[in-house]
């Protein structure tokens, strides 16, 4: 079974563009999440997606913002870039199934952000 | 709001010796679950193990092993046997039973092997 994917691994992006992460979860898994990890915040939930609705939302502005597709795929998109968005952002499916099997969060290898 | 804390920043453990990570969780909840992920220099999150709230007994995944301590809000990881690939940053995760449960982190403690 495939993992969690996530692209694209690397960019780097400009202050005030705009940026767009992709995520496949495991094949199965309703359930699609974010996360930010930085060295000083650590790691940081951003927002959940379950059949195309976001469930569940961390604290960040509004210039963060996702969506989750039909096949379960999600993106999440950065819009007017800050330098402080730098991050390795990381993407995780559970099946949400009930029981430890089901919430149990899987990670992809992450997406990582680089902001000038 | 529930909160995850490793206490220790960094360890340190000799090849094939026994080294034990510690976290405490504050929650009100009775319905919730607590994981180990590792997270090598890759930075690919990799879950190491989990435990369910309402199960007495601890886990086990091969050479990883938990001291669940539930009335003391405490989930220790045990790393028997340590090999140089064990060396990473570890995180203790607190979700919630309910279906909208984010995992909430621990600020990890860096575990180093030495040969």
């Amino acid at each position: 079974k495939a993992g969690v994917t996530q692209t694209p691994r690397y960019l780097i992006k400009t202050r005030g563009q705009q940026v767009t992460l992709s995520c496949s979860p495991i094949s199965g898994h309703r359930s699609v999440s974010w996360y930010q990890q930085t060295p000083g915040q650590g790691l940081q939930f951003l927002f959940e997606y379950f059949s195309e609705t976001q469930r569940n939302k961390g604290n960040f502005p509004g210039r963060f913002s996702g969506r989750q597709f039909s096949n379960s795929r999600s993106e999440m998109n950065v819009s007017t870039l800050e330098l402080g968005d730098s991050a390795l952002y990381l993407c995780a499916s559970s099946s949400q199934q009930g029981g430890v099997s089901g919430n149990t969060i899987y990670f992809g290898e992450g997406s990582w952000l680089t902001v000038v | 709001a529930q909160t995850v804390t490793q206490s220790q920043p960094e360890m340190s453990v000799q090849e094939a010796e026994t080294v034990t990570l510690s976290c405490t969780y504050d929650t009100s909840e009775s319905d919730y679950y607590l994981f180990w992920y590792k997270q090598p220099p890759s930075r690919q999150m990799i879950l190491v193990i989990r435990q369910e709230a309402y199960k007495q007994q601890n886990a086990t995944e091969n050479r990883f092993s938990v001291n669940f301590q539930k009335a003391a809000k405490s989930f220790s990881l045990k790393i028997s046997d340590s090999q140089l690939g064990d060396a990473a940053m570890y995180f203790c995760a607190y979700r919630s039973g309910g279906s909208q449960g984010n995992l909430i982190f621990g600020k990890g403690t860096k575990l180093s092997v030495k040969p």
